[in-house]
């Protein structure tokens, strides 16, 4: 069964600080990886997607994936009180609409002032 | 471009009633699903349907239908609801990358 962890925290952090959300996975034949937010009462964002090894950058946004050890992350850096909301990890086999997500539980980020 | 829509965005039945969620998106994406979200569980995907014709059960399809009507609609039918199904309903599509709806809260007493 595929499975994607992450800690429910809540992290917190000050204003202007690097926010680290963490996530992993346990099926090795992943292939797409994505980060949604999700502000209280309101339906899931899309923010970053990352396919290949490495680093990806949006803003202030950066995704880091480690494929060997089935891991993704999400930094934030800068972090603002509006970036507070639940983080949800997604990952998925391939790009065919026959593959599912599998959705993580989320981090609840909260960023004060 | 209005991405994913759903009607309605909140509903309030009781207990054996019926009732129809609807979802469109004008996005061209083959790909549909229809999640339910709950504290603590986290998303988790009722059915879906990968393309225009055809429909698959997800991780927990009991007590629901769908129907693909076309490549923008798919809806989701509670034939007689129970208050386990309490719970916001997320309609998505998907090419590469899967967008949401906005939501329906639905409340079953």
């Amino acid at each position: 069964q595929k499975e994607v962890e992450q800690n429910s925290g809540p992290l917190s952090v000050p204003e202007g600080a690097i926010a680290s959300l963490n996530c992993t996975y346990s099926d090795r034949g992943s292939q797409s990886f994505f980060w949604y937010r999700q502000y209280s009462g309101k339906s899931p964002e899309l923010i970053m997607f990352i396919y290949s090894n490495g680093d990806k950058e949006d803003g202030r946004f950066t995704a880091q994936l480690n494929k060997a050890s089935q891991y993704v992350s999400l930094l934030i850096r800068d972090s603002q009180p509006s970036d507070s909301a639940t983080y949800l990890c997604a990952v998925g086999f391939g790009n065919s609409g026959y593959s599912t997500l599998t959705f993580g539980k989320g981090t609840m980020l909260l960023v004060s002032p | 471009n209005a991405g994913v829509t759903q009607t309605p965005k909140f509903q309030v039945l009781k207990t054996g009633q019926s009732m129809t969620l609807q979802c469109a998106q004008d996005m061209n994406h083959n790909s549909m699903y229809w999640y339910r979200q709950d504290p603590g569980m986290g998303l988790r995907l009722i059915y879906y349907s990968a393309s225009e014709g055809t429909t698959d059960k997800g991780e927990v399809p009991n007590g629901y239908n769908v129907s693909r009507l076309n490549k923008r609609e798919f809806s989701l039918r509670l034939e007689s609801a129970a208050p386990s199904q309490t719970s916001v309903y997320f309609c998505a599509s998907r090419a590469q990358l899967q967008y949401f709806g906005p939501g329906t809260r639905l409340t079953v007493l």
